[in-house]
């Protein structure tokens, strides 16, 4: 199994919406609804931020939304702060018993 | 409130064993419907699923690290355990334990979802 295929970095101005992808195959991300992703700063454990792709856990703000197109799934932060500069993992069920994670992505908030 | 903590040895020599063990507090491991995993982050770099295990043993494991891992799980403590065998410096990273949710039919696991509740991670350097 491959990882799944984020971009290294993103970045945004404060208020401004930006997109992070992840680009899977139709053997995991375009093959289930289980896509998660996770929030990470540094020296810190992974905060889970959106589940079964479009899914937010108690306690997430709105800012935070997830969808999915085909094999690739998508994390949006909209009205960006500067705690949200991070990095971002997305992960997958991957069939047969196993799950994927991306390669991660920095977001940078300018 | 549930919290996961990792504990064991921060340094291994190569080719001998990496055990780490997981202790689960503010919850049973024994809970229906949920399972239990490791993850672990190379310096720098990203996320890799090592396995996962149910509280009634079922195992499951990625398969590029089956051959050198072993899960287990002890409920009357309340913990799950890590092994992994013949380590290198590759396997030098911060190892952590997080809850799995999953979904089953008639026991069978039909698919992994998230993991919700994440222990603070350890960092297990592979030197000699």
């Amino acid at each position: 199994q491959s990882a799944l295929t984020q971009p290294p970095s993103a970045s945004g101005s404060p208020g401004q919406s930006v997109p992070i992808s992840c680009t899977g195959t139709s053997s995991d991300v375009g093959g289930y609804n289980y896509v998660s992703w996770y929030q990470q700063h540094p020296g810190k454990a992974p905060k889970l931020m959106i589940y079964e792709v479009s899914k937010r856990p108690s306690g997430v703000p709105v800012r935070f939304s997830g969808s999915k197109s085909g094999n690739t799934a998508s994390l949006s932060v909209s009205g960006l702060q500067a705690e949200d500069e991070a990095d971002y993992y997305c992960s997958s069920y991957a069939g047969s018993d196993n799950l994927v994670f991306g390669g991660g992505t920095n977001l940078t908030v300018l | 409130q549930l919290q996961l903590q990792e504990s064991g040895p921060r340094l291994v020599k190569p080719s001998e064993t990496l055990s780490l063990t997981c202790t689960v507090s503010g919850g049973s491991l024994s809970s229906s419907g949920y399972y239990w995993g490791w993850i672990r982050q190379p310096p720098g770099k990203g996320l890799e699923w090592i396995g996962s295990i149910y509280y009634s043993g079922r195992t499951y494991y990625n398969p590029s690290l089956k051959s050198r891992v072993t899960i287990s799980v002890d409920t009357s403590k309340n913990q799950f355990s890590l092994k992994l065998f013949s380590v290198t410096a590759a396997d030098t990273a911060v190892y952590y334990c997080a809850r799995l949710m999953g979904g089953t039919i008639f026991g069978v696991l039909t698919h992994w979802s998230h993991f919700d509740y994440w222990g603070q991670g350890t960092l297990v350097t592979v030197s000699s």
